[in-house]
């Protein structure tokens, strides 16, 4: 089957640690995305890519870095420089980068910091 | 700047209750307007999408109407089921610079009692 997978599902961290979330799709889509989710907010693009080797920011990505070494790899390195970094992180796909496209979603990390 | 705003939650309605959940937009050009769904613990998948005004989108007895002259996309449903509580986003995307962006909305959440 075809789809988006996210792993860890839970990841708890110390402060001042860096942690990867991985984000690997076979749907064959050229762009990819990390959105993070706070309670009773939508969904804020933290950076998104369009092709391969390459990636650009979104609304929120201070403290954050991605790689796009491969087409269904998209990585998000959470670092000690975020300030809040407690909260669900949902990776996405599209087949494309145009406006009518369709959002694939994968199930979600949820990161803890203690 | 683009905005998109959905009545808040939680809506508590009885199975085979009708429902509708109100998303109005702001935006520059011509969006296209997305409904995204969320189940407990997972991530989002799309519901319906509309890409030009008077379309209407409709998927699982869900319906929506892009309205142009009242920047509105509201959902609805004739009767719901105790399945259908979740968390429910309205989105816009619009073309910008070569790819586009999405706006979500921060959510309403449906709880549907048998």
């Amino acid at each position: 089957d075809g789809g988006i997978t996210q792993s860890p599902k839970y990841l708890f961290r110390k402060e001042g640690q860096n942690v990867t979330l991985s984000c690997e799709q076979n749907l064959n889509h050229d762009a990819m995305y990390w959105y993070r989710q706070d309670p009773g907010q939508g969904l804020r693009l933290i950076y998104y890519s369009q092709i391969v080797n390459d990636f650009q920011k979104g609304d929120i990505a201070e403290g954050y870095s991605v790689s796009r070494e491969k087409k269904e790899s998209f990585p998000l390195t959470v670092t000690s420089a975020q300030k809040n970094p407690t909260a669900f992180y949902l990776c996405a796909s599209s087949i494309g980068a145009i406006s009518t496209d369709t959002q694939y979603f994968g199930p979600g990390t949820r990161l803890t910091v203690l | 700047g683009d905005s998109v705003t959905q009545m808040e939650g939680p809506v508590t309605l009885s199975e085979e209750a009708f429902l509708t959940i109100n998303c109005t937009y702001t935006a520059t050009g011509y969006p296209s307007l997305f409904w995204y769904v969320q189940y407990p613990g997972e991530g989002l998948q799309l519901l319906l999408k509309a890409t030009k005004a008077d379309d209407k989108g409709s998927n699982k007895g869900f319906e929506a109407t892009y309205r142009k002259e009242t920047t509105s996309f509201h959902l609805e449903k004739g009767s719901v089921q105790v399945s259908d509580s979740a968390v429910y986003f309205c989105a816009l995307s619009e073309s910008r610079g070569g790819g586009f962006k999405t706006i979500f909305g921060a959510g309403t959440r449906l709880f549907v009692k048998a």
